[in-house]
């Protein structure tokens, strides 16, 4: 039950796109296709934005995607704007309702 | 609208124990398994435990494993963790977070409640 790897910090300016990456394992990311991301700001609760991989709850802005190739996920932001500045995690299944989390993504909005 | 609320952190000494609960609205809360997940002062999100919708089976991480345990009141809607034997390094926020309606994984979340051990 090892962390899930994230850089420790992306930034980009507004308007432009930025990418987080999530590795795992083949008991993990590579196994299944559940895999969520969560967007927490400061002092505030995760806020499920992806899960399925791509799919957006009601309310998440198609700027927000999401993929995965083998043992890796990613999170695209496009069109970044202000508000999105906020820590962002992934999440995987990890067999036998049991989940593994990344280790956290910082964003900043430069 | 679908709201999650826990209660029961406080500060307690290192072997003693502790219970959590929260409380459930806004869905029907035996249809759904629930989870908990922790967050070390300044650290990122840690995977605690999960039980099904019945509450008839339970899952944890192997940090807690044997000293935690899952229980879920659907007559009251309320879900549980019960923390035994805690450590130094059970200290965190503790959320209580709903299973996916249409898939796996936690989608809404509780404000969180803080212990400290």
């Amino acid at each position: 039950q090892s962390a899930l790897t994230q850089p420790r910090s992306v930034s980009g300016s507004p308007g432009q796109s930025v990418t987080i990456s999530c590795t795992g394992t083949s008991g993990d990311i590579g196994g299944y296709k559940y895999v969520l991301w969560y967007q927490q700001h400061p002092d505030k609760a995760p806020k499920l934005i992806l899960y399925d991989v791509n799919k957006r709850p009601s309310g998440v802005p198609d700027r927000f995607s999401g993929s995965k190739s083998g043992n890796t996920a990613s999170l695209t932001i496009s069109g970044l704007q202000a508000e999105d500045e906020a820590d962002y995690y992934c999440c995987s299944y990890a067999g036998s309702y049991t989940y593994v989390f990344g280790s956290g993504t910082t964003v900043t909005v430069l | 609208q679908v709201q999650v609320v826990e209660s029961g952190g406080g500060v307690v000494q290192p072997g003693r124990s502790l219970r959590l609960a929260c409380t459930a609205s806004g869905f029907i809360f035996k249809n759904y398994g629930m989870h908990w997940v922790r967050q070390a002062p300044g650290k990122g999100l840690e995977w605690v435990a999960t039980t099904w919708y019945d509450g008839s089976h339970q899952y944890y991480s192997d940090s807690v494993k044997g000293r935690f345990t899952i229980s879920k009141d659907n007559s009251n809607n309320t879900l549980f963790l019960q923390m035994d034997s805690l450590r130094a390094e059970d200290t965190a926020l503790y959320y209580c977070a709903r299973d996916g309606q249409d898939s796996y994984g936690p989608d809404h979340w509780g404000q969180g409640t803080l212990v400290t051990v």
